[in-house]
């Protein structure tokens, strides 16, 4: 069994839609990222949360510990929004490097 | 702005060969990290490195891997035999807090 998981694991939206992708994490966590991996492989840190929320620009990440969840959401969505989207947690008591990442998503916007 | 470096970008190698990867972090971090991607499959950690020693290494981590810091800018990861499993990319990535951790363009690796 996966400890982290995504969905849905392929998305295809219209420019300007709102997108949400969700993560769930069946360990106990110290934090959860957001990753964004573009198609040449590069991989860019977006968000880490420990609790509550976080906004940059048109990305907003919310974690929701007690449910072991968590949601990346897209206001406005272009298509250089499209990439794969990477949870990864840090598992309590694990060196914070120590991540264990989801699948990814992969996030097509059609212009 | 600042960011982590790698070199090569791909790499081919014949089995049983050794390779060093390298990565350059940002000047003023503190960790290091490597991590590995199989064509197709999920980003895996390998090791995290802080104070000139590894700090955490996975299962995948095993003796035919070593890291080294060997000056103040360069982290180095070998595979002393390489296997064609150990066909992947090749991730570097450093921070310097509890927070951002910022990732290298990778290195391809293919072992034939």
């Amino acid at each position: 069994k996966n400890e982290v998981e995504q969905s849905p694991q392929n998305l295809t939206a219209q420019e300007g839609e709102f997108i949400t992708i969700n993560c769930s994490y069946s360990v106990g966590i110290s934090a959860l990222h957001w990753l964004q991996q573009h198609p040449g492989g590069g991989i860019v840190s977006l968000f880490m949360l420990s609790s509550g929320k976080k906004k940059h620009g048109r990305l907003i990440a919310t974690i929701n510990i007690q449910e072991k969840h968590s949601s990346l959401h897209i206001t406005a969505s272009h298509p250089r929004d499209s990439a794969v989207y990477i949870c990864a947690v840090r598992s309590y008591g694990g060196s914070q490097g120590n991540l264990i990442f989801g699948k990814g998503t992969k996030l097509s916007v059609k212009p | 702005e600042p960011e982590v470096t790698q070199t090569p970008s791909h790499q081919v190698t014949q089995m049983g060969q050794e390779v060093i990867l390298r990565c350059v972090p940002i000047s003023n971090h503190l960790y290091f990290y490597w991590y590995r991607q199989i064509l197709g499959q999920k980003v895996e950690f390998l090791v995290s490195f802080y104070n000139n020693e590894i700090s955490e290494k996975s299962e995948i981590f095993d003796d035919q891997f070593s890291v080294e810091r060997p000056d103040g800018s360069n982290f180095t990861l070998k595979i002393r035999s390489t296997k064609l499993e150990d066909s992947a990319m090749y991730f570097c990535a450093s921070n310097e807090d509890l927070e951002t951790q910022y990732f290298g363009p990778g290195t391809r690796l293919l072992v034939l």
